[in-house]
């Protein structure tokens, strides 16, 4: 069975802090790897997402790091802000498969 | 807005009825995905459809079906409804189906049906 494994489940953060999503993931078929946000209320939609050729990928205050011979990725949300307090999705992509989620809270 | 729309926003029923949800996805896209989010199971995949065939299936019971539509809408068909079957239910729509690389998936607002 394909599998995302995400941590933490869930995760509080002080304003200005920087969060951290892990993703991992088993088979090496997925050929894209991209970050979901989901607000209370609202459906999923797409943060930034990644391609396995790149080890990084910057928009604004989010990134995703990719180490393609771990199998891991992960969402860093740098100067993170209460409007940041939401759920992440991590996915991978050859059939869609996402994590369980992470709930992150921003505290200002 | 993310112009993939779902009917009805809350749904309320007993355990043994039939439901239908309903989904028209994005002007364009040819493809739609089914989706069911419950708090203990996260997202999980259901099926998937592009224009009008079944593509791929997921977690899918047998008690549930979907469809899509020669105007692309969709419906699941959720029967023999249980207690456990209360969850939000998500559709997703895309220009291409699964197969296609980076293919953004725009969500609908959901459907939180509840069995009591």
């Amino acid at each position: 069975q394909q599998q995302v494994k995400q941590s933490p489940q869930s995760l509080i953060v002080q304003k200005g802090g920087i969060s951290i999503i892990n993703c991992a993931y088993e088979n090496t078929a997925f050929d894209y790897f991209p970050w979901y946000q989901q607000f209370p209320g609202k459906g999923p939609a797409l943060l930034i997402a990644i391609r396995p050729d790149v080890s990084e990928k910057k928009e604004g205050r989010f990134t995703i790091s990719f180490n393609k011979s771990a199998k891991q990725f992960s969402l860093h949300i740098m100067d993170s802000q209460p409007g940041d307090s939401a759920t992440y999705f991590c996915a991978a992509v050859r059939g869609l498969v996402f994590g369980a989620g992470t709930i992150l809270r921003v505290k200002s | 807005d993310s112009g993939v729309t779902q009917t009805p926003k809350h749904l309320i029923t007993a355990t043994g009825q039939r439901v239908t949800l309903r989904c028209s996805p994005r002007s364009g896209d040819l493809s739609v995905y089914w989706y069911q989010q419950s708090l203990d199971q996260g997202l999980q995949f259901l099926i998937h459809y592009y224009n009008g065939e079944e593509r791929a299936k997921g977690n899918i019971l047998e008690r549930f079906s979907a469809q899509q539509f020669p105007d692309l809408h969709s419906e699941l068909n959720l029967s023999s409804l249980e207690l456990g079957d209360s969850a939000l239910y998500f559709c997703a729509s895309s220009v291409e189906g699964l197969a296609g690389p980076y293919n953004e998936q725009f969500f609908g607002p959901g459907t939180r049906l509840t069995v009591l």
